[in-house]
């Protein structure tokens, strides 16, 4: 069975503090793709980031990285100085191999900044 | 526009009716899935077609839920019989690569903003 598990339900932080949202899978697919998405007020899915399992390099992009352990099942997201713009609901999922591509979705963590 | 298009964007509807929610994918994308959207819940996946062809419907809830995407573009999601649990938000995305490979992810899926359905 393929689990995305967001811990954090919600998270409320005060302008320019960092913050790390955590997301653990589970899958027994050697292959597989990570991916964090974020979900404004507005109700779409912004795409932030793309991991395959054969990359453990952590990335960086702005304010945002990643750290992707497999040793640990985690593929947490940090931001950086954070905004109030950042305020949304950030979902982890997991696209396996042997599907057609479907995405898996933890419940999602919601992200508040407080001016 | 460039990006996935939904429509309605909400859809009120008396317990017993029949909906129909629209997508019309980003042009050229050849996947294209369904989700369905609790409250405070993530996307749970639906349906998916490869062009007009229907390759994985394991996620439909029941035999009132129907999707057809016949010309391999625009797709149209069915609710027949509606009931108050399939009140949520609907979520379509698409994707430029097809299921060729067994790992459909070399590229990211692009949603749109969602059909929010309210049962009464």
């Amino acid at each position: 069975a393929q689990k995305v598990t967001q811990a954090q339900t919600e998270i409320s932080v005060v302008e320019k503090e960092d913050v790390t949202l955590d997301c653990v899978y589970e899958t027994r697919d050697t292959t597989y793709y990570l991916f964090w998405y974020k979900q404004p007020p507005s109700g779409e899915l912004v795409f932030l980031i793309r991991r395959n399992s054969f990359d453990e390099q952590n990335e960086i992009s702005g304010r945002y990285s990643w750290n992707f352990q497999k040793s640990t099942s985690s593929f947490n997201f940090t931001i950086t100085a954070s905004q109030v713009v950042d305020s949304a609901v950030y979902f982890c999922a997991l696209i396996g191999s042997g599907n057609t591509g479907k995405l898996i979705f933890g419940q999602g963590t919601t992200l508040q900044v407080k001016p | 526009g460039a990006g996935v298009s939904q429509s309605p964007r909400y859809k009120v509807a008396k317990r017993g009716q029949d909906v129909a929610l629209r997508c019309d994918p980003i042009s050229g994308h050849v996947s294209l899935f369904w989700y369905q959207q609790a409250l405070g819940q993530g996307p749970e996946f639906l349906t998916y077609f490869q062009n007009e062809a229907q390759l994985d419907k394991s996620g439909l809830p029941s035999d009132r839920f129907f999707a057809e995407r016949p010309e391999g573009s625009v797709s149209t999601l069915k609710i027949q019989r509606t009931q108050q649990e399939d009140s949520a938000v609907y979520l379509c995305a698409s994707s430029l690569v097809s299921t060729a490979l067994r790992i459909n992810s070399n590229q990211p899926q692009h949603f749109g903003d969602g059909t929010r359905l309210s049962i009464l």
